[in-house]
């Protein structure tokens, strides 16, 4: 059964321009889930995507987006990109129940110059 | 926010000990708890997971324990071997969102 696959693994940017991650969960599973890890923080909550609609959001700005495609692959998009963008975007998949042992990627090493 | 922290930012072990992280967590609705590792360049990997009607739970290697009236979660390691080396987190699960810790770094002394 493949992994959760994330795509690009490593992305370099400039400030002011916009970046768009994609995310394929595993077979069967409807949530998707993203987060953000910087050095020396744990990880961060973004959003969470369930059958198409996002189920939960954490406090970051609007400038961060997602959604979700009817095969529950979901993309994130960064516009505007800041210096402090800097960061591991990590993506995870789950059931979405109750029981949701979640499975991550690989993750999106993105770097903001 | 949720507060979920770690009493120690990097444990350093002898090869063939056994190895105890622990965790704080803030909330006492939380109803799941994980534990994932995390090793250099990869993505989060579940170890453990344990519910909160639940005190103890043992795995391959592993055993969480659960403090409910404390709100303390650790992880114990048996014979930490080398491969043991890396980041672990502790998440717990609130209103079906997850909380996770800042991580402990992972020695393991040959």
């Amino acid at each position: 059964k493949a992994g959760v696959t994330q795509t690009p693994r490593y992305l370099i940017k400039t400030r002011g321009q916009q970046v768009t991650l994609s995310c394929s969960p595993i077979s069967g599973h409807r949530s998707v889930s993203w987060y953000q890890q910087t050095p020396g923080q744990g990880l961060q909550f973004l959003f969470e995507y369930f059958s198409e609609t996002q189920r939960n959001k954490g406090n970051f700005p609007g400038r961060f987006s997602g959604r979700q495609f009817s095969n529950s692959r979901s993309e994130m998009n960064v516009s505007t990109l800041e210096l402090g963008d800097s960061a591991l975007y990590l993506c995870a998949s789950s059931l979405g129940t109750n029981s949701g042992e979640l499975f991550f990627g690989e993750g999106s090493r993105l770097t903001v110059l | 926010g949720e507060s979920v922290g770690l009493h120690l930012p990097t444990l350093s072990v002898q090869e063939g000990d056994n190895s105890i992280i622990n965790c704080a967590y803030s909330n006492s609705a939380s109803d799941y708890f994980i534990w994932y590792k995390q090793e250099s360049g990869k993505g989060p990997q579940f170890i453990i997971d344990i519910r909160s009607n639940m005190d103890k739970r043992q795995g391959q290697r592993v055993t969480v324990l659960l403090n409910k009236t404390v709100k303390h979660l650790s992880l114990q390691i048996a014979a930490t071997q080398p491969g043991d080396s890396a980041v672990y987190f502790c998440a717990e699960k609130n209103f079906n969102k997850f909380y996770f810790g800042s991580g402990t770094k992972l020695n393991v002394k040959p």
